[in-house]
């Protein structure tokens, strides 16, 4: 079953600008995790935010949350060519993994 | 770093071979994961382990079983080959709470 979902599904944007993503999910969370995929390799985890907490940074990587409209954001600053890759949202189900929305592919243009 | 190991990156079957896909990990995890992505529908869980011979059943595990004799080892395991399953297969691993580690992936076609 779907949890989250990313908008918008796909993105293009010049090298340096900053890159949005957003994820909103149905019910309620212990964690939300964003992961990056680069074409044709396996999902690398990026950063990991807690329900309790509104926001986290790591590098040129900004995350918040916001558990009353159960949405997420991704914010990637002073994008580079290596950014381009799919991102995804996945959300903590108890103890049974992660559920992951389909995911933003972002493309970073030089 | 940890370390998820996927035996395959390709992978050519016929419709109704048996097909194993294996998977290891180095870091002692308790929990292991098998997922497919799709184009469209994202990644879906298949089947999932927290310990050596315990399984549960994701949200797709029609036509698939795993196996888990030892705890670094998580085996997925096609019993008749459909074209349907032709798809991207990743195993992740994790300690309980933590974030899930994921190998490349094993893109398995059935012809």
């Amino acid at each position: 079953s779907q949890q989250g979902e990313e908008d918008p599904q796909a993105l293009s944007i010049q090298e340096g600008e900053n890159a949005t993503m957003n994820c909103s999910y149905k019910t309620s969370i212990n964690n939300l995790q964003w992961y990056r995929q680069n074409s044709g390799r396996g999902l690398v985890h990026l950063i990991l935010i807690r329900s309790n907490e509104r926001e986290k940074h790591s590098g040129r990587l900004r995350v918040t949350l916001d558990t009353s409209k159960k949405s997420s954001s991704l914010l990637i600053t002073a994008s580079r060519a290596a950014d381009t890759a799919s991102y995804f949202c996945a959300t903590a189900r108890g103890a049974d993994g992660l559920t992951f929305g389909k995911g933003t592919h972002l493309i970073i243009q030089p | 770093d940890v370390k998820v190991t996927q035996s395959s990156r390709y992978l050519v079957k016929r419709t109704g071979e048996k097909v194993f896909l294996e998977c290891v990990q180095d870091m002692d995890h308790e929990n292991m994961f098998w997922y497919r992505q799709d184009p469209g529908l994202g990644l879906r869980l298949i089947y999932f382990s927290y310990d050596v011979k315990m399984k549960e059943k994701g949200d797709i595990p029609e036509g698939y079983s795993v196996s888990r004799e030892k705890k670094e080892r998580f085996s997925l395991i096609l019993e008749s080959a459909s074209t349907n399953q032709t798809s991207m297969y990743l195993c992740a691993s994790r300690i309980d709470g933590g974030p899930l580690h994921f190998g490349n992936g094993t893109r398995l076609t059935v012809t």
